[in-house]
């Protein structure tokens, strides 16, 4: 069974920091693209960030570009993602996806991140 | 930045078919997604690659996509499939759209 847990979500003031961090577990992590998807009450997901099987290439959605930054470990079954310059509008619940065949085929439970002063 | 649009609601009686759409400008290029999402649980793929279900989804969920219409259709609907639904469009960028309620009579 494909699990995916993501943590380090919290309560951080703006232009602060975090660091999430996704294990997974039940499939060859090493083998597929991941991404950071993001969602809010009441709204649609919005995809945040993918990396490649290898980490060599990295993708990011306009809002974030130059502030978070993607990475994983494929010994250690992980994926991360580095929130840097945090804002408002970054307050959302991250979760972490396996994609296959351009979707997202199985989700984390998700990891809340609130920025507030 | 590319956009996708759903109809806030849709309403169906049991056993009766439902119909979803999904709105953009040349949807019918892109790869298109759909997403079952029950309250405080994660989205679950429904339907990939436009009409593609994935192991352990029932037949009753297929899809179409041309032109600039994506539909999800849910044919004999049951009252566990009350929940939002999300489209999700594959091109240059990824994108959601806002989501449709289904509300089973």
């Amino acid at each position: 069974e494909v699990q995916l847990v993501a943590s380090g979500g919290g309560l951080v003031q703006p232009g602060g920091s975090l660091r999430l961090s996704c294990a997974a577990s039940g499939f060859t992590f090493r083998s597929y693209w991941m991404s950071w998807v993001r969602q809010t009450p009441g709204k649609g997901p919005e995809w945040v960030a993918n990396i490649k099987q290898d980490g060599s290439e990295k993708y990011y959605v306009d809002s974030v570009e130059g502030r978070f930054t993607i990475s994983r470990d494929n010994a250690k079954n992980s994926l991360y993602l580095q929130m840097n310059s945090l804002r408002a509008e970054d307050t959302a619940l991250y979760s972490c996806a396996r994609e296959d065949w351009y979707s997202f085929d199985s989700w984390g439970q998700g990891t809340l991140v609130t920025v507030s002063s | 930045s590319y956009e996708v649009s759903q109809p806030p609601s849709v309403s169906v009686s049991p056993g009766q078919t439902a119909s979803i759409t999904c709105s953009g400008d040349k949807l019918g290029d892109k790869h298109i997604s759909w997403y079952q999402q029950r309250p405080g649980q994660s989205p679950v793929l429904v339907i990939y690659q436009h009409n593609r279900r994935p192991s352990g989804i029932p037949e009753r969920f297929s899809g179409s996509n041309s032109g600039n219409t994506a539909t999800l259709t849910i044919s004999g609907t049951q009252a566990m499939d009350e929940a939002d639904y999300y489209c999700q469009a594959w091109g240059s960028s990824v994108v959601f759209g806002g989501g449709t309620k289904l509300t089973v009579l």
